[in-house]
């Protein structure tokens, strides 16, 4: 079991732009989560998915959109990049109805914007 | 949702028994607590879990008194390879994680 996988590991754009970040979950896991991590700073949550909608959304304005797919793997996107876009996105899985708090949590993309 | 409060950094030495305790004085009936560590780079990884008294994994250790308000993770002769940083996290079960600042330790030969 190879984990949660993301791609790309690194990316660097500019203002303006939009990026679309890939998220494979864990084996068997249903329910993707999205966070987003500034330098020096504790993860916060952008959204989560289940059964391809999005159940819960944490204070992100809508330049942040997500799609999860029949195989449980996961997209964010990103518009009209801001500088302040710049950090580590992590993106978690888990079960949802499994009674536990675990989400298991992938590498990270690190998005630079210029 | 409950706020975490916990120490930004704490020092120890190897072979030493690490204790970092975190306040959560509004946590609710139905929140569990969890800790999460984190190494630089890499995605934060599931330590412990526990609702009251005393939760121990092969890992760490979770101290829960009987109001709830806080929490003692306690982490076992710790070495080098423990420096990392320490997250506490109240809330329920399979929703979203509010990570707060954390606890950076730092493990000295």
């Amino acid at each position: 079991d190879a984990g949660v996988t993301q791609s790309p590991t690194h990316l660097i754009k500019t203002r303006g732009q939009q990026v679309t970040l890939r998220c494979s979950p864990k084996s068997g896991h249903d329910t993707v989560s999205w966070y987003q991590q500034a330098l020096g700073q504790g993860p916060q949550f952008i959204f989560q998915y289940y059964e391809e909608e999005e159940r819960q959304r944490g204070n992100f304005p809508d330049r942040f959109s997500g799609h999860q797919y029949p195989n449980y793997s996961s997209e964010l996107n990103v518009n009209a990049l801001l500088l302040g876009d710049s950090a580590l996105y992590l993106c978690a899985s888990s079960f949802l109805d499994r009674g536990t708090n675990e989400q298991f949590f992938g590498p990270g993309t690190r998005l630079t914007v210029l | 949702l409950a706020k975490t409060t916990q120490p930004i950094s704490m020092d120890s030495y190897e072979g030493q028994e690490v204790n970092i305790t975190c306040s959560h004085n509004n946590i609710a009936t139905n929140d569990y607590i969890t800790w999460y560590q984190q190494f630089p780079s890499q995605g934060p990884r599931f330590i412990i879990q526990g609702y009251k008294t005393k939760v121990t994994n092969e890992v760490a250790s979770l101290f829960i008194p009987a109001d709830r308000k806080s929490s003692t993770l306690s982490l076992p002769r710790v070495s080098l390879s423990d420096t990392a940083v320490y997250y506490c996290l109240v809330g329920n079960q399979g929703g979203k994680l509010i990570f707060g600042q954390g606890t950076e330790l730092s493990v000295k030969p």
